[in-house]
């Protein structure tokens, strides 16, 4: 069965360093998001990206954070200068048309 | 923004029990779907609800629609071990195109005593 994986499963970085959460979608995909979780706490929309460039973004996703589609598989996340507040896991999602498929996340931590 | 009210918080049931749990909302979504995640994981989809009123069962899983659009049920029938983990409802405003994002609600945490 198809699925979404993300790389790395965990990150580990400094504060004020960059980070980039890496993505490959389901294949016949259309639209890509990124979500986050902060430990124990519910899932929280950040962003929705189609046709190369972004749909919808939450008031989470500030100047730090920027998405691409660099080719033709993959969908990344930059986080440009990392706080500690961003440690959480950030899942990378897709979909054809409604139903949205999760990836396992990618833990994040700032230290 | 929207926000998804999902109660209960938590649940601690014997096996075998039968389990419901829902989500309310102010605002009107018109899909709705529940995930379940487990532990370091992702959530995973496990019903997708997309119109008012609709009923429908994944095996020992069913979720219904409100008929007004602002709730949702999801029922699990004869709770077996496996059935533990976290269940978040999750709705979206625009169906059919995806580029809306979803509201999670906070979680029912299910625990199952042997």
């Amino acid at each position: 069965e198809p699925e979404v994986t993300q790389t790395p499963s965990h990150q580990v970085t400094q504060m004020g360093q960059e980070v980039i959460l890496r993505c490959v979608p389901i294949s016949n995909h259309l639209y890509f998001y990124w979500y986050r979780q902060i430990l124990g706490q519910k899932v929280e929309f950040l962003v929705s990206f189609y046709n190369n460039e972004i749909s919808e973004k939450s008031e989470i996703f500030d100047d730090q954070f920027s998405v691409e589609r660099p080719d033709g598989s993959n969908f990344t996340l930059k986080i440009r200068s990392t706080k500690l507040e961003d440690s959480a896991m950030y899942f990378c999602a897709s979909t054809q048309e409604e139903k949205l498929f999760f990836g396992s996340g990618t833990q994040l931590s700032v230290l | 923004g929207q926000q998804l009210n999902q109660s209960p918080q938590s649940m601690f049931i014997q096996e075998g029990e039968d389990v419901s749990m829902n989500c309310t909302s102010s605002s009107i979504f018109n899909t709705w779907l529940w995930y379940k995640q487990d532990p370091g994981e992702g959530p995973v989809l496990l019903i997708a609800l997309y119109k008012a009123g609709e009923l429908t069962s994944n095996g020992r899983l069913t979720a219904q629609f409100g008929i007004t659009r602002k709730d949702s049920f999801l029922n699990i029938s004869a709770s077996i071990p496996s059935d533990v983990g976290i269940y978040f409802c999750a709705g979206q405003i625009n169906s059919g195109g995806g580029a809306d994002g979803l509201t999670f609600g906070k979680g029912t945490h299910l625990i199952i005593q042997p």
